[in-house]
C-alpha cells in the first residue's frame, strides 16, 4: 500500500520559479528519499534524508523533514524547463531497501 | 549509463497468455531485486521482493501465483504474468539496491504491458 500522500498533485510553474512539494507519510522511517521520474520512464534517486536529518541541499534541490509531523518537502529552485517530470517521494522503514512509494507530483516548468 | 535494464521494452499480447519480463543488473549483483506496478498517472505500487535463490517475497494483495518471480542469478529477476488479462496492462519497473550505499536504488526503464 501506499505511504502517504504528496501535494500538490499537480503543479505548473514558469521557468525559474521555485517549485515545492510536499509529502506525507505514516509510519516511522529509517529514511525519506525522492526520485523523479520523466514521462513513461523509470525513475532517478535526487536525494536521501536521514530520520535524524532536518534539512540536505543538493544543487538546486532543497529537502527537508519533520519527523514530528511525518512531514517532507522537496524545494527545486530556479526551476526550469528540462524540470518537467513526476517527482515521488519514498520511506524506507527499516533496512530492507524497501521502498514505499508517495503518490507523487506531476511538476511544469513552462519556458 | 544504465545500470538496470529490462527486456521488452513494451509488449502487447492477447488475453490468456503469458509474458515474461526480465531484469537485469548491469556490471554489478543484485541478491534483491523489486517488481513494482505503475498504473497510468499514479504512484509505483510496491509488488514483490525478488530474493535470489530463495522464494519471492509478495505484497499484500498481489496474487503470487499470477505473478510469478524466479531471481535465478545475482544479475538477473524475471516476472512472469501468467494469464494476462486487459486489467494486468501497466508499466512494470524493477529496481535494486544501488552497490555503493544499499539504501537507494537504481529502477530500470519500464515495460509497458497491453493485453488484447
Amino acid at each position: 500500500s501506499q505511504q502517504g500522500e504528496e501535494d500538490p498533485q499537480a503543479l505548473s510553474i514558469q521557468e525559474g520559479e521555485n517549485a515545492t512539494m510536499n509529502c506525507s507519510y505514516k509510519t516511522s522511517i529509517n529514511n525519506l528519499q525522492w526520485y523523479r521520474q520523466n514521462s513513461g520512464r523509470g525513475l532517478v534517486h535526487l536525494i536521501l534524508i536521514r530520520s535524524n536529518e532536518r534539512e540536505k541541499h543538493s544543487g538546486r534541490l532543497r529537502v527537508t523533514l519533520d519527523t514530528s509531523k511525518k512531514s517532507s518537502s522537496l524545494l527545486i529552485t530556479a526551476s526550469r524547463a528540462a524540470d518537467t517530470a513526476s517527482y515521488f517521494c519514498a520511506t524506507a522503514e527499516d533496512s530492507s531497501y524497501k521502498l514505499i512509494f508517495g503518490s507523487g507530483t506531476r511538476l511544469l516548468v513552462r519556458p | 549509463g544504465a545500470v538496470v535494464s529490462q527486456h521488452p521494452s513494451r509488449v502487447i499480447c492477447k488475453s490468456g497468455t503469458s509474458v515474461k519480463i526480465e531484469c537485469r543488473s548491469l556490471d554489478f549483483q543484485a541478491t534483491t531485486m523489486f517488481w513494482y506496478r505503475q498504473f497510468p498517472k499514479q504512484s509505483l505500487m510496491l509488488m514483490a521482493t525478488s530474493n535470489e535463490g530463495s522464494k519471492a517475497t509478495y505484497e499484500q494483495g498481489v496474487e503470487k501465483d499470477k505473478f510469478l518471480i524466479n531471481h535465478a542469478s545475482l544479475t538477473l529477476s524475471t516476472l512472469t504474468v501468467t494469464s494476462a488479462h486487459p486489467e494486468d496492462s501497466s508499466f512494470y519497473i524493477c529496481s535494486a539496491p544501488t552497490h555503493g550505499s544499499q539504501e537507494t536504488q537504481y529502477f530500470g526503464p519500464g515495460t509497458r504491458l497491453l493485453v488484447l
